[in-house]
């Protein structure tokens, strides 16, 4: 079936640098995009999402961009701290349904 | 606002044998979802229940089974535990978009 993929596994940055992860996904027909944060023995949580009629969402410190002519999606993190280390996950919402597709995961380390 | 809790936190079973595990979702929150999530697999949806009925069902043998009960407490229930069902379950409960997931439980099967 269609599914939500990652391109980087593992992503290591330096404390105050700016992170991006990415991530593609096949199926067109999503009415949302959304970046959840996992740390260790925790449930994901929820950072940031993003409609499907939309280009760029900002939050605090973050950003995703979605790009629906490549089908690909982004988390930028500025000025990364080491408490952003985590597994992030993208997930889409496919139209019609409620539940989530998860992709793969990143693991991004940040070093002081 | 207490969040999603889940329980127990920690199970070890034998093949063969059955379990069941719980969640409590947020308060005033009706959707609860249930995720597997292994290393080789990822996070993957298990079903949804909304208001005591299951709305959606993941891609899971029928060992895998789950219920809502008046109150949006739910409970899942796998029979039959086969070593591949080790794995963290997570529940997540929502009121719109965005689902807030409790710690899960780890489930390891001898």
């Amino acid at each position: 079936g269609e599914s939500v993929g990652l391109h980087l596994p593992t992503l290591s940055v330096q404390e105050g640098d700016n992170s991006i992860i990415n991530c593609a996904y096949s199926n067109s027909a999503s009415d949302y995009f959304i970046w959840y944060k996992q740390e260790s023995g925790k449930g994901p949580q929820f950072i940031i999402d993003i409609r499907s009629n939309m280009d760029k969402r900002q939050g605090q410190r973050v950003t995703v961009l979605l790009n629906k002519t490549v089908k690909h999606l982004s988390l930028q993190i500025a000025a990364t701290q080491p408490g952003d280390s985590a597994v992030y996950f993208c997930a889409e919402i496919p139209s019609g349904y409620s539940t989530l597709t998860f992709g793969k995961g990143t693991m991004l380390l940040v070093s002081p | 606002k207490a969040g999603v809790t889940q329980t127990p936190r920690y199970l070890i079973k034998t093949r063969g044998q059955q379990v069941t595990l719980s969640c409590s979702p947020i308060s005033g929150h009706r959707s609860v979802s249930w995720y597997q999530q292994t290393p080789g697999q990822g996070l993957q949806f298990l079903f949804e229940y909304f208001s005591e009925t299951q709305r959606n069902k993941g891609n899971f043998p029928g060992r895998f089974s789950g219920r809502q009960f008046s109150n949006s407490r739910s409970e899942m229930n796998v029979s039959t535990l086969e070593l591949g069902d080790s794995a963290l379950y997570l529940c997540a409960s929502s009121f719109g978009i965005e689902q807030f997931f409790g710690p899960g439980t780890r489930l390891t099967v001898l």
